[in-house]
């Protein structure tokens, strides 16, 4: 089942923070975060594994609570880099390892 | 490194023709590789995935005969598009996973194709 995102868009203006949210109705492996640009492919940005982990790179970080079955992206500071569209991929249990996207963000940064 | 290469960019066709797409991993070897398609503004979503020697899983709904794939080695798979109509113009995306990783998943740069 895919993941539920939300807000399904924002903008800011540079230097402003942001969450994005990512939850799911069935109980989670790991997280993954890929931001898409218009037109090009999604860039890897980070993965959560079950545990509680949380990590971060720059201003942009992540946490994940296995036990809601929720992920959340922090930007902060954003810059106009950061805009785009930013899917979260969910993998459950089991021998089959396939991500389901949730439907995406779209964040726009504003100077 | 974990860079994926896809050829060509963009691809033009007529109606009825039929198109390969390449998925190469150029610096890892690849324990599979997985093939997505993608509509304007929308998820991505996946086609199918392939392991290397074997045939490749279809995702429900997506037709095996039409999407022809092909994983010959560790680090290339090759989509078809057979008999291409108006209605398979989309981005298709493919990604690739590590052997020595994790759980990453790396996608190539995508390959717009337009049949006309």
């Amino acid at each position: 089942q895919q993941p539920v995102q939300s807000p399904q868009a924002v903008i800011l203006r540079e230097g402003e923070d942001a969450v994005i949210n990512c939850s799911s109705s069935k109980a989670l492996y790991s997280v993954h975060w890929y931001r898409q640009k218009h037109g090009e492919a999604p860039v890897f940005l980070m993965i959560l594994l079950k545990g509680g982990e949380q990590k971060g790179h720059d201003k942009i970080s992540a946490s994940f609570n296995e036990k809601k079955q929720q992920s959340s992206l922090y930007l902060t500071a954003s810059q106009l880099s950061y805009s785009g569209t930013y899917f979260c991929g969910t993998l459950s249990g089991g021998s089959n390892y396939k991500l389901t996207f949730g439907k995406g963000t779209l964040l726009t940064v504003n100077p | 490194g974990a860079v994926v290469s896809q050829h060509p960019s963009w691809v033009i066709c007529k109606s009825g023709t039929s198109v390969k797409i390449e998925c190469r991993s150029l610096d890892f070897q690849a324990t599979t590789m997985f093939w997505y398609r993608q509509f304007p503004k929308q998820s991505l979503m996946l086609m199918a995935t392939s392991n290397e020697g074997s045939k490749a899983t279809y995702e429900q709904g997506v037709e095996k005969d039409k999407f022809l794939i092909n994983h010959a080695s560790l680090t290339l798979s090759t989509l078809t598009v057979t008999s291409a109509h108006p209605e398979d113009s989309s981005f298709y995306i493919c990604s690739a996973r590590d052997k020595q990783g994790m759980w990453e998943q790396y996608f190539g740069p995508g390959t717009r194709l337009t049949v006309t």
